[in-house]
């Protein structure tokens, strides 16, 4: 099986710009969760998407989201970016939205907001 | 805020040893899992420990968890240059219904010297 795509790898953005990361999960998979990664606050969680709907958000504001599509493939937007959201953010899909199973997790995307 | 709190924050050891990192968590949990991380990229499941377990082996693996001290350890023998990465131990708190997402501790940074 192929594993957890996430595209694009890298990323450089401006202050005040939006992007939108691109997630592909594992077939079958039908649980998608993103996590940010920095080297202050750590791997911090910050939504879990299962059949189409937000299950559950972390601590984040309003400036992220996301979304799934039917294919289960999803997508995370940051507008308004801000130096601190510079952060690798990676992907996980798993089988269940429960979090007793495993998660998989994509290579991330690297994000510098500059 | 971080549930698991690695310790140590980095280790160092000889190519061939043992290497033992500890997680102390905070509240109730329903699985533990053990996660590593080669230099910025994705995540790499490891093991899954549930809560009514009490040791898991996995190869060159050993896990074990004491929910009465919320803690948790891992246990890497006859290591190799190639195990030189960062470790995560991550909680899941959900029973079986609701996803809180893995809530993640800082990690143990660990160096195998050849």
């Amino acid at each position: 099986k192929a594993g957890v795509t996430q595209t694009p790898r890298y990323l450089i953005k401006t202050r005040g710009q939006q992007v939108t990361l691109s997630c592909s999960p594992i077939s079958g998979h039908r649980s998608v969760s993103w996590y940010q990664q920095t080297p202050g606050q750590g791997l911090q969680f910050l939504f879990e998407y299962f059949s189409e709907t937000q299950r559950n958000k972390g601590n984040f504001p309003g400036r992220f989201s996301g979304r799934q599509f039917s294919n289960s493939r999803s997508e995370m937007n940051v507008s308004t970016l801000e130096l601190g959201d510079s952060a690798l953010y990676l992907c996980a899909s798993s089988l269940a939205p429960e979090g007793n199973y495993e998660q998989y997790f994509g290579p991330g995307t690297r994000l510098t907001v500059t | 805020s971080q549930q698991g709190e690695e310790d140590p924050q980095a280790l160092s050891i000889q190519e061939g040893e043992n290497a033992t990192m500890n997680c102390s968590y905070k509240t109730s949990i329903n699985n533990l899992q053990w996660y590593r991380q080669n230099s910025g990229r994705g995540l790499v499941h490891l093991i899954l420990i549930r809560s009514n377990e009490r040791e898991k082996h996995s190869g060159r693996l050993r896990v074990t968890l004491d929910t009465s001290k919320k803690s948790s350890s891992l246990l890497i023998t006859a290591s190799r240059a190639a195990d030189t990465a960062s470790y995560f131990c991550a909680t899941g708190t959900s029973p079986g219904g609701g996803a809180d997402g893995l809530t993640f501790g800082k990690g143990t940074h660990l160096i195998i010297q050849p």
